[in-house]
């Protein structure tokens, strides 16, 4: 069936440093690839998307390009501010099933 | 107007009592769902409806009934929950399109005592 696995966290960076968040996935088909962000008490929001191969999503200074060969959709970042420190998730959905599925999430705390 | 609305943001309930939660976008998006969130996990799909029909039912306990009456609502009825059920709903709506992404509310808090 279809996963998607992300880097153990939380990831604990400096502010200025650069940041890189594991995600690969496994899927039939031609899934489509999002990152999420969730601040503390609150919902998800889409970061960034990719919906096919090579395509590369940017938002904000991040940004993921979709690897079909290795399956996977790296998360980076320049320059982490604090104001970063959130959960990000890695999701995928499949037009073969329906659903949006996602990582376990990877926790960044980014320190003054 | 891209916002999924959510209410109430915090609900307390017995495990005896009902409630409901509610969702409403205005993005014209005919699927809608709901996902279940415990502490520090990722949600995890309940339901989803397309075009006002329940499509996936993730074999969800019947304690948990959604309801879709229009294409811009969308509700969760509760009943006789246990405080394992204590949890972050949330509710995302998309359009019915191969690669397109959901849209969060921010969730229901709730906590069953």
């Amino acid at each position: 069936g279809n996963s998607v696995t992300q880097m153990e966290g939380p990831v604990t960076l400096s502010e200025e440093a650069f940041l890189t968040i594991n995600c690969t996935y496994t899927a039939t088909g031609y899934p489509s690839l999002f990152w999420y962000v969730q601040y503390p008490g609150e919902g998800l929001q889409l970061l960034l998307k990719a919906t096919k191969a090579d395509d590369k999503g940017s938002n904000k200074g991040f940004e993921a390009t979709y690897r079909k060969e290795t399956t996977s959709f790296h998360l980076e970042k320049g320059s982490v501010q604090v104001s970063d420190s959130a959960v990000y998730f890695c999701a995928l959905y499949s037009s073969n099933t329906g659903k949006l599925i996602f990582g376990q999430g990877t926790t960044l705390q980014v320190k003054p | 107007d891209t916002e999924v609305t959510q209410t109430p943001k915090h609900l307390v309930m017995g495990m005896t009592n009902k409630k409901s939660l509610k969702c409403e976008q205005h993005m014209g998006h005919r699927a809608m769902y709901w996902y279940k969130q415990k502490a520090k996990k990722p949600p995890e799909l309940m339901f989803v409806y397309s075009y006002e029909k329940l499509s996936i039912n993730e074999s969800v306990p019947s304690r948990f009934s959604p309801e879709c009456p229009n294409s811009s609502l969308l509700n969760l009825h509760l009943h006789a929950l246990q405080p394992e059920d204590s949890a972050l709903y949330l509710c995302a709506s998309s359009r019915l399109r191969v690669n397109t992404e959901a849209f969060f509310g921010q969730g229901t808090r709730l906590t069953v005592v």
